[in-house]
């Protein structure tokens, strides 16, 4: 069980927008920024998102990230095929003094 | 381009230990402006996070795992190592190696490497 809480799938059609949540606490995303990765099926993560909302170079416009209080969220808008993958967020927990993941959350294209 | 290889033995038996290698190329360890970490995820699961080194040799171990691990820079300053002790069949996953940068932010991962623990 993870300190991080992620659903565990989610689904949209082409050119949706879906939106993936990431719930923790005040030892971790309440006080630190969170990082999302995304892994397309037998490859490694990647950096999607940094810093709560800022995206590497590369990574298109279509993906946007921001924080609330204990809570992050990914949103993608103009859902396409190639965003089939897990989607994983990461953060530092000051109670545990390491880095700490979400379960991950399966996006289905349909 | 920032590319990193993780090598080592596919499988060990229970109760040895694992010692996995990550070769970084387009960059250097001894730069000094980096952590280096490694990461594993087991079959189907979530990401779990391993440890992480700096090149002055501080070490920040997830406390889990802690009696266990040991994480290394070798002296080309191109590699750095894992050693986990005392597998069991609980430690079979894919194993990565990242740069870390910024706030805890993987941003370069290595291809992985899949080590199965079975006697």
């Amino acid at each position: 069980q993870s300190v991080l809480t992620q659903p565990p799938s989610a689904s949209g059609t082409p050119g949706q927008m879906v939106s993936i949540s990431c719930s923790g606490s005040g030892s971790n995303i309440g006080s630190n920024t969170v990082n999302w990765y995304q892994q397309r099926p037998g490859t490694a993560p990647k950096l999607l998102m940094y810093s709560n909302n800022q995206r590497p170079s590369g990574v298109p416009g279509r993906f946007s990230g921001f924080k609330s209080g204990s809570s992050a969220f990914l949103d993608i808008h103009g859902l396409r095929s190639e965003d089939e993958a897990v989607y994983s967020c990461g953060v530092w927990d000051d109670s545990l003094s390491g880095v700490i993941f979400g379960g991950g959350t399966t996006l289905t294209v349909l | 381009q920032v590319q990193l290889q993780e090598s080592g033995p596919g499988q060990v038996k229970p109760s040895q230990t694992l010692s996995l290698t990550c070769t970084v190329s387009g960059d250097s360890i001894g730069s000094g402006t980096y952590f280096w970490s490694w990461i594993r995820q087991p079959p189907g699961k979530g990401l779990e996070w391993i440890g992480y080194i700096y090149d002055g040799g501080d070490t920040y171990y997830n406390s889990s795992l802690k009696s266990r691990i040991s994480i290394s820079v070798g002296r080309s300053k191109k590699q750095f190592s894992l050693k986990l002790s005392s597998m069991t069949a609980a430690d079979t996953a894919m194993y990565y190696c990242a740069r870390v940068s910024g706030d805890n932010t993987f941003d370069y991962w290595g291809q992985g490497t899949l080590v199965i623990v079975s006697s």
